[in-house]
């Protein structure tokens, strides 16, 4: 009964390198998203996708970062030239994506911590 | 688009007592309202959620209510355990894209 799965569980990247972040849903979920929480804060949502679809990008800052969701294979949330502030932890959830449900209850993985040094 | 407000930021009980949090929202449309637990280093966990045809929903120790006129909801623990320390979010959302209050981090003192 494997749970949503994300790798690595902690990254570490300088300045200006590039930062690729991989999350498996729940078995059977066809939808993703990415939470992005700062120490101490809570989480703010960044995107939400379905499979090959990107539907609500609203939290996604407009430059170095982008996301996707494959036909097969993990969601990727690519961060290009790191800077210190997208030092975070990064959340993905998943749901189900249940017909007749305006809403799917979302379950989190454990979180990738990125460090920018 | 929705803003959630989240009240206490920390909260200190001793075992056994009451834990109370109080969330407020601001988009009518929301209809979804759930809570997750985190504890320090690991994944958010739901542990109750309340949809807006229902105005309170009870899992033994946990319970939310929910106030649709007011855009409020709250969060009751009873008999509050060691184990419970943690912090605690509530959600809001109309659609799927869960909006999170900052948080109220509880400690029970044994």
């Amino acid at each position: 009964n494997a749970g949503v799965m994300q790798n690595p569980r902690h990254l570490v990247r300088r300045r200006g390198q590039e930062a690729r972040l991989r999350c498996s849903p729940v078995k059977g979920h066809s939808h993703v998203y990415w939470y992005r929480q700062l120490p101490e804060e809570g989480l703010k949502f960044m995107v939400y996708l379905q499979k090959e679809n990107i539907i609500d990008e609203s939290g996604m800052p407009k430059e170095r970062f982008s996301a996707e969701f494959p036909k097969e294979g993990p969601s990727i949330l690519r961060i290009q030239q790191v800077v210190r502030g997208d030092s975070a932890a990064y959340f993905c959830a998943s749901s189900p994506g249940l017909a007749g449900t305006s809403t799917d209850t979302q379950y989190f993985g454990p979180g990738t911590r990125l460090t920018v040094l | 688009g929705e803003n959630v407000e989240q009240h206490p930021s920390t909260l200190s009980v001793q075992e056994g007592d009451s834990a109370v949090i109080k969330c407020t929202y601001s988009d009518s449309a929301s209809n979804y309202f759930p809570w997750y637990k985190q504890e320090l280093g690991k994944r958010p966990q739901l542990i109750i959620d309340i949809r807006s045809n229902v105005g309170e929903k009870k899992d033994q120790r946990i319970a939310v209510t929910l106030n649709k006129t007011a855009k409020h909801f709250s969060l009751h623990i009873t008999e509050t355990q060691p184990e419970d320390s943690a912090v605690y979010f509530c959600a809001a959302t109309a659609g799927n894209k869960l909006t999170f209050g900052g948080g109220t981090r509880v400690l029970v003192k044994p």
